[in-house]
Order: structure tokens, then C-alpha cells, then sequence
């Protein structure tokens, strides 16, 4: 039950584009088209951002796009706003049944 | 509206027991897989336990597994969380988080509660 590997930063100036990858195995994020991404800013609880890989919850901006090859989903922001300013977590489904989280990534907009 | 509100949480000393609850409310919560999930202090999310909607089925983070138990009563709306030889690494903010059935995603979120473990 090892946790997905993200980096642990990133950044970008508004109105640029920004990715962050998710890398897992096969017996996770490379099994199955569940792989979802939470934005959590500081004190607060997760929120849902991509399900599914790449299908956006009602509310969520269309700034922010999710996909997957293989073992590694990414996830896109792309036209940065302060308000993106956030810590950013993949999760996975897991072949046993369980669930996994990424080790999450500080995005820092500049 | 749709909410999960956590409760129990507190000061422990090592070893000792404590209950977690989470009371649903504004959705079908007998429809809900329910998980626990926890955040060490400055650390990230972790995934600790997940009970399906009808308590048929229970997965458990290595973590965890013989010392925590989750459980739920849906005539009452309410998950649980009893956590038994608590050491000082279960220090965390714990949430309860709800997945939909049929889904593998997280789509509604308590606030937290949190449990320190100190002698």
C-alpha cells in the first residue's frame, strides 16, 4: 500500500498552464479508469476536482482537466488564478479493493 | 444540504481507545460507501478504511488493520470509527468522506476532526 508518487511542487504565473503527475502500478492507477484529484487549501477539507480520470464534478472549473497514460495520471490547470493557489492529491482505486492516496503536491502560483 | 459532521475526537494517551463519529445528513447515506480518511499534521491525505453501503464489506489500510475498526448504522445516518491501541503516529485530523454507489471517488467531505495521542 504504497502511497502515489507526486511531486512534492510546482508553480506558475497567472494565466499559464501548470500539470501534475501521478505516478502509481499496475494494481492501481495503471488497473482501472478510477483515478480521481482533491484540491485541499490550508485548514480546510478535500475537495473533488476530477473523477474518473478526466470527468469534472458540477462546479468545477473547465480550467481543470485530468488524463492518463499507463501507470501515471496527470492533471491540468491551465489558466492559473490565485485562487488555484492549493495542495493537490491523486487518489486511486487499488486491484484489493482499497483505496490510495498521492503524496500530494504544493501548487504555488507566483 | 448535503453533510458530513465528525465527532469524538480529543486528546488520548497512548494505548487508550478512542470512537470517531460521523453523522450524514442531505443525502442517501444507505447508498454511500463510506471511508476514513487522515492527515498527519503537515503530512498528506492517507486512506484508512472504506465500509460498502450495506457493512458487507470492510477493507482496511496495513496501517491500521487489527487496531482500528469502522462500522455504520444507517437507521441512525452515522459512521463509525473505533480505534483501540492508539499509538502517537495516529496524530491526525481525521475525515469521513462519502463515495456514491457504484462509484470510486470521494464526493463529499466532513471537516475533520482531530485526534492527538500524548501521554
Amino acid at each position: 500500500q504504497s502511497a502515489l508518487t507526486q511531486p512534492a511542487s510546482v508553480s506558475g504565473s497567472p494565466g499559464q498552464s501548470i500539470t501534475i503527475s501521478c505516478t502509481g502500478t499496475n494494481s492501481d492507477v495503471g488497473a482501472y479508469n478510477y483515478v480521481s484529484w482533491y484540491q485541499q487549501h490550508p485548514g480546510k477539507a478535500p475537495k473533488l476536482m476530477i473523477y474518473d480520470v478526466s470527468n469534472r464534478p458540477s462546479g468545477v472549473s473547465n480550467r481543470f482537466s485530468g488524463s492518463k497514460s499507463g501507470n501515471t495520471a496527470s492533471l491540468t490547470i491551465s489558466g492559473l488564478q490565485a485562487e488555484d493557489e492549493a495542495d493537490y492529491y491523486c487518489g486511486s482505486d487499488t486491484t484489493s479493493g482499497t483505496r490510495v492516496f498521492g503524496g500530494g503536491t504544493k501548487l504555488t502560483v507566483l | 444540504q448535503v453533510q458530513l459532521v465528525e465527532s469524538g475526537g480529543g486528546v488520548v494517551q497512548p494505548g487508550r481507545s478512542l470512537r470517531l463519529s460521523c453523522a450524514a445528513s442531505g443525502f442517501t447515506f444507505s447508498s454511500y460507501a463510506m471511508h476514513w480518511v487522515r492527515q498527519a499534521p503537515g503530512e498528506g491525505l492517507e486512506w484508512i478504511t472504506l465500509i460498502s453501503y450495506d457493512a458487507s464489506k470492510k477493507f482496511y489500510a496495513d496501517s491500521v488493520k487489527g487496531r482500528f475498526t469502522i462500522s455504520r448504522d444507517n437507521s441512525k445516518n452515522t459512521l463509525y470509527l473505533q480505534m483501540n491501541s492508539l499509538r502517537a503516529e495516529d496524530t491526525a485530523v481525521y475525515y469521513c468522506a462519502g463515495e456514491d454507489y457504484g462509484q470510486y471517488y470521494m464526493d463529499v467531505w466532513g471537516k475533520g476532526t482531530t485526534v492527538t495521542v500524548s501521554s
